[in-house]
């Protein structure tokens, strides 16, 4: 596709729901990476899929999230038993590279509403 | 450990005024470093960057930005300011080096212009 995208574009979900949210990268783009934005406030990374080395977990806020990717295609972030707290817009990028210099692309996001 | 501080919150300034929104950054080595753009309803947009040589650079929309190395600094600049600048505006910087290149984000800086 011509850009990063994402899906849904909005989520309502109930408090202790699973939820799984859906990124298409640029095709051919080696990195990936996930963000949560709560409002009025910055990106919190998430997790970054770096091409075929280990995925870097480092910013999952506990292990109700986790995230795969297969190869360089679709990645799948899912949140179990949500919370209100996870309440915010979930942003996914690519880069081409997994080189620090690279311009990373952002999808639209998908906002996430836990009742 | 690696940092982006973006000291400004929010900023308000007059359509047609100056800006300048601080970034500073603590880092081992010199970074890539980079400005993003959030406009309402829009998705993140790299502005400019910075990765060698001459240490003012260009960006899109009018921007430009300055490295100091002396100062830590990727300050973002633009002579007059329009309305439809008003969004927010985030600082990232990025390893030159190392197995891990992931993006390190200040918080972000609002701006809000005055008619």
């Amino acid at each position: 596709g011509a850009g990063v995208s994402q899906s849904p574009s909005n989520k309502v979900t109930e408090k202790g729901k699973d939820v799984e949210l859906r990124c298409d990268p640029i095709s051919g783009h080696t990195a990936l990476y996930w963000y949560r934005q709560r409002l009025g406030q910055g990106l919190e990374f998430l997790i970054y899929f770096q091409g075929n080395s280990a995925p870097d977990k480092s910013g999952l806020p506990s292990d109700r999230f986790s995230a795969e990717r297969t190869g360089e295609s679709v990645s799948t972030l899912t949140i179990q038993r949500t919370q209100q707290e996870d309440s915010a817009v979930y942003l996914c990028a690519s880069s081409s590279t997994t080189s620090g210099d690279t311009e990373q692309f952002f999808g639209p996001g998908t906002r996430l509403t836990v009742l | 450990a690696q940092s982006v501080t973006q000291p400004d919150i929010h900023i308000t300034v007059s359509e047609g005024a100056s800006l300048e929104l601080r970034c500073n950054y603590s880092y081992g080595a010199t970074p890539y470093l980079f400005w993003y753009v959030q406009s309402p309803g829009q998705g993140l947009q790299l502005l400019l960057k910075y990765f060698s040589g001459d240490t003012l650079v260009q960006g899109i929309k009018g921007f430009e930005a300055e490295f100091k190395r002396s100062q830590s600094s990727f300050n973002l600049r633009k002579p007059s300011v329009h309305w439809s600048d008003a969004a927010e505006y985030f600082c990232a910087v990025g390893a030159r080096a190392g197995n891990n290149r992931k993006l390190i984000w200040g918080l972000g800086t609002s701006l809000a212009v005055n008619p």
